[in-house]
């Protein structure tokens, strides 16, 4: 069974367009989470929810924007796409007590690549 | 803020070597320290933990201890296999997730 998963695992697509990376996550966690690896792999944080509330946001582009339908979808809309968007993203969730949970379960990736 | 730091990659080990990959962290407070590894094409997976100071995580053969002294999690591995060909992350836990830049071992046989 498949913890954290993602959708699609690889994404190729023109500037300027919309898309959408889904993810879902069968662990009961109650926060799930959106990360960028860019080609060096720094892995950086962008988003996370909890129980539905928005708690971090790392000062990414307002062009990126993530919608949680239930505490098991964290999916992450991009609009008017750009070239510097070219990254691995993750998504993980955990349950956690407090802000960030003790441990995070990461799903394989989505490797979108901008033309 | 909080950070970690690992040592650049990449690095290149024979079959059987002994491998050790430095992580230092700055924190406040006392943070949870863990490495992830991430095998090619794979998201990351908990590789170990460490939750308070003198703990020692290990799993698969590898180890860490947390040393608050030195504010250090370096990870070892006796005698590595080709298989441990991976990126590895040192992570902080307090506040917020840091993630250290990753360590890119490559073993060959």
């Amino acid at each position: 069974d498949t913890a954290v998963s993602q959708t699609p695992k690889y994404l190729v697509t023109q500037m300027g367009n919309d898309k959408s990376i889904k993810c879902e996550q069968n662990l009961g966690h109650d926060t799930m989470y959106w990360y960028k690896q860019d080609s060096k792999k720094f892995l950086k944080i962008m988003f996370s929810y909890n129980n539905k509330e928005l708690i971090i946001n790392e000062t990414v582009p307002n062009r990126f924007s993530p919608k949680s339908p239930d505490k098991a979808h964290l999916n992450l809309h991009i609009n008017s796409l750009e070239l510097g968007d070219s990254a691995v993203y993750f998504c993980a969730s955990s349950q956690t007590t407090g802000r960030i949970g003790p441990e995070q379960f990461f799903g394989p990736g989505t490797r979108l690549t901008v033309l | 803020g909080n950070s970690v730091t690992q040592m650049e990659g990449p690095v290149t080990l024979s079959e059987e070597a002994f491998l050790t990959i430095n992580c230092t962290y700055t924190a406040t407070g006392y943070p949870s320290l863990f490495w992830y590894v991430q095998y090619p094409g794979e998201g990351l997976q908990l590789l170990l933990k460490a939750t308070k100071a003198d703990d020692k995580g290990s799993n698969k053969g590898f180890e860490a201890t947390y040393r608050k002294e030195t504010t250090s999690f370096h990870l070892e591995k006796g005698s590595v296999q080709v298989s441990d060909s991976a990126v590895y992350f040192c992570a902080l836990l307090g506040n917020d997730m840091r993630f250290g830049a990753g360590t890119r071992l490559t073993v060959k046989p």
